[in-house]
Order: C-alpha cells, then sequence, then structure tokens
C-alpha cells in the first residue's frame, strides 16, 4: 500500500522568500515521486518527477526536490517566492506494486499563498 | 499543439439526468484517466484505461460510467445514481507506467441542481 502525507495544508510566504512544502511518502516498491502545481479552475501542470535517477531533481520555474528514502520525504523548495507561484501543489507518488499495474496516489494538497 | 481538451469548461445539469464529459488527447498516449476533485479532498481515481476498448474502476466508480472506442478520446458519463455529482472533473493521459508522469486537461466543472 501506498501513500502520501502533504504535512500543511496551507502555507503562507512573503515575496523573495524562501517557500517550502513538505510531502512524506509511504511506498512497499521503489517509488516514482512527483509534485504537480494546479492555479485556481485549472488542470494540474507537472512541476518536477523524481524516478531513481539523482536525489535532488530540479523542476521548472526554480523549483526543485529533495528525494530522502531515510526520511521518506520528498519536500520542494525554492529560494525566492515571487506572486505568481501563489497555486495548490500536489504531492504525488506511484509504484509498480511488483506487476504490470500501477496506481497513483495524490496528497491531498497545500495552498501556497505569496503576500507582497 | 499538442495537449488535452476537456468541454464544456463549465456544465450545468439537473438532478436526475446523465451528462456525459468529453475528453480527447494528441499526445498519442495508451493510457487515459478521470478524476474527481472536491475542495481538500486532493484528486481521487474514477475510472482509467490502458488501451483501447478496456478500462478498469478506480476508487470512486460507482455512479459513473466510460468508454474508450479510439485511443484519442476518453469520456466520461456522470449518471444519476452519482449521489453527489457536483465537483471539478479533470481527465489526464500518459504512457504507462510508474515513472511516467499524467498530463492534465484544463477540468469542467459540473454542477448539479
Amino acid at each position: 500500500a501506498q501513500s502520501v502525507t502533504q504535512l500543511d495544508s496551507h502555507v503562507s510566504v512573503s515575496e523573495g522568500t524562501p517557500v517550502l512544502l513538505r510531502c512524506n511518502y509511504s511506498s512497499s516498491y521503489s517509488p516514482s515521486l512527483f509534485w504537480y502545481v494546479q492555479h485556481p479552475n485549472k488542470g494540474l501542470q507537472l512541476l518536477l518527477k523524481y524516478t531513481s535517477a539523482a536525489t535532488l531533481v530540479k523542476g521548472i520555474n526554480g523549483f526543485e526536490a529533495e528525494f530522502k528514502k531515510s526520511e521518506t520525504s520528498f519536500h520542494l523548495t525554492k529560494p525566492s517566492a515571487h506572486m505568481s507561484d501563489a497555486a495548490e501543489y500536489f504531492c504525488v507518488v506511484s509504484d509498480d506494486s511488483g506487476g504490470s499495474n500501477y496506481k497513483l496516489t495524490f496528497g491531498k494538497g497545500t495552498l501556497l499563498t505569496v503576500n507582497p | 499543439d499538442g495537449g488535452i481538451t476537456q468541454s464544456p469548461k463549465y456544465l450545468f445539469r439537473k438532478e436526475g439526468q446523465n451528462v456525459t464529459l468529453s475528453c480527447e488527447q494528441n499526445l498519442n498516449h495508451d493510457a487515459m484517466y478521470w478524476y474527481r476533485q472536491d475542495p481538500g479532498q486532493g484528486l481521487r481515481l474514477i475510472y482509467y484505461s490502458q488501451i483501447v476498448n478496456d478500462f478498469q474502476k478506480g476508487d470512486i466508480a460507482e455512479g459513473y460510467s466510460v468508454s474508450r472506442e479510439k485511443k484519442e478520446s476518453f469520456p466520461l458519463t456522470v449518471t444519476s445514481a452519482q449521489k453527489n455529482p457536483t465537483a471539478f472533473y479533470l481527465c489526464a493521459s500518459s504512457s504507462w507506467g510508474s515513472s511516467y508522469e499524467q498530463y492534465f486537461g484544463p477540468g469542467t466543472r459540473l454542477t448539479v441542481t
């Protein structure tokens, strides 16, 4: 069984300050991990993904995430927030479940607010 | 211009009516998915299809039906049996496999009164 826990439902930062969105996962197999962003009333856009290559993954718009197996974490960071980063962010885990099928599990989301 | 299209963006229906949501992709992806999104719930999988003429129930399939007659198309019907149909519906597609990301359409907001 796999699961995802996004530790904060809402994060508020000031423009120009660092962003940290926390995600812990549980997976029985070697997982793939993703971060998606969703702006209001829009579809989801992929920010970055981890698939067992480098543990520090760089994504679009200056975001990056580090896969830490010992801590079962995949936190999303950005050094300096921009007003356009205000959106909802989803951490997603996927594993092979040992066969040809696989399942994608979404976290409940973290709403990021950026204050001027 | 490759991508996934969903239509319409907003849909209003009376209780007791079936309604079909459209999803089309031109990414040549084998797999397609339907999700339901409610505030604070994240995304929940309704149905998915790995290949034409085959589809599987997701976590919340009751009250929904799908078809996959063409690779490009995966329409979702919300039936009158769905008890709480008002939601934001998202369609996605991907190559099949755990390391492949899903590409999402813009969504359809369904309101049933």
